[in-house]
């Protein structure tokens, strides 16, 4: 099965720099990889994603880049502001198979990243 | 539009007790997923359903189970509850797209706490 690894674990910043989050994964068949933003008490909250068709998508402050490749993606965000602390996630999974019963289709996450950003 | 609602928001059960959780789907969403989280083990796929039946599921005990009724809506049960069953159970849900990558949204989760 897919197997997805998140680095670094814990990352603290100061307010303004930039963070960086990498995942790789190991099943070829995985195609879509979103990445979401947990804050205490709540759930995961989608923040980007990205098919494998793209190899780099932006959205204001935040950016992922994927190479198909290598199996990695990363997670970029600059001008960190303190609301930008919060566990993120990467998350990988593959197109709903129709001849499966679409058995295939679920998300392998990573560990998550403590990201802590000081004002 | 609504998100994904879970209720209750917070359960606190004893050992060998039963549980069931219920997720309501994003309005239009057939596929309800649901995911057990905790500080170890981090986010760990159940099970999924759509069309009321179940589609994909994860390495847990039979203990864990779960439906779908016909409004999308899904429940999930735990029987027999253990210490190690405490913690944040998450359903997300999607529109089914076959062949295509679906986007998975989720709710803000159930916390079980098992004494």
């Amino acid at each position: 099965g897919e197997n997805v690894e998140q680095h670094p674990s814990t990352l603290s910043v100061q307010e303004g720099d930039s963070a960086v989050i990498k995942c790789t994964y190991s099943d070829s068949a995985s195609n879509y990889f979103p990445w979401y933003k947990q804050e205490l008490g709540k759930g995961p909250q989608l923040i980007i994603d990205i098919r494998s068709n793209v190899g780099e998508k932006k959205d204001q402050r935040i950016a992922v880049t994927l190479n198909k490749t290598a199996k990695h993606f990363s997670l970029h965000i600059t001008e960190t502001q303190p609301e930008d602390s919060a566990v993120y996630f990467c998350a990988a999974s593959p197109s709903r198979e129709v001849n499966s019963g679409g058995s295939n289709y679920k998300l392998t996450f990573g560990k998550g990243t403590l990201l802590t950003v000081n004002p | 539009k609504a998100g994904v609602t879970q209720t209750p928001r917070y359960l606190i059960k004893t050992r060998g007790q039963q549980v069931t959780l219920s997720c309501s789907p994003i309005s239009g969403h057939r596929s309800v997923s649901w995911y057990q989280q905790t500080p170890g083990q981090g986010l760990q796929f159940l099970f999924e359903y759509f069309s009321e039946t179940q589609r994909n599921k994860g390495n847990f005990p039979g203990r864990f189970s779960g439906r779908q009724f016909s409004n999308s809506r899904s429940e999930m049960n735990v029987s027999t509850l253990e210490l190690g069953d405490s913690a944040l159970y998450l359903c997300a849900s999607s529109l089914v797209l076959a062949g295509l990558q679906e986007t998975q949204y989720f709710g803000p989760g159930t916390r079980l706490l098992v004494l």
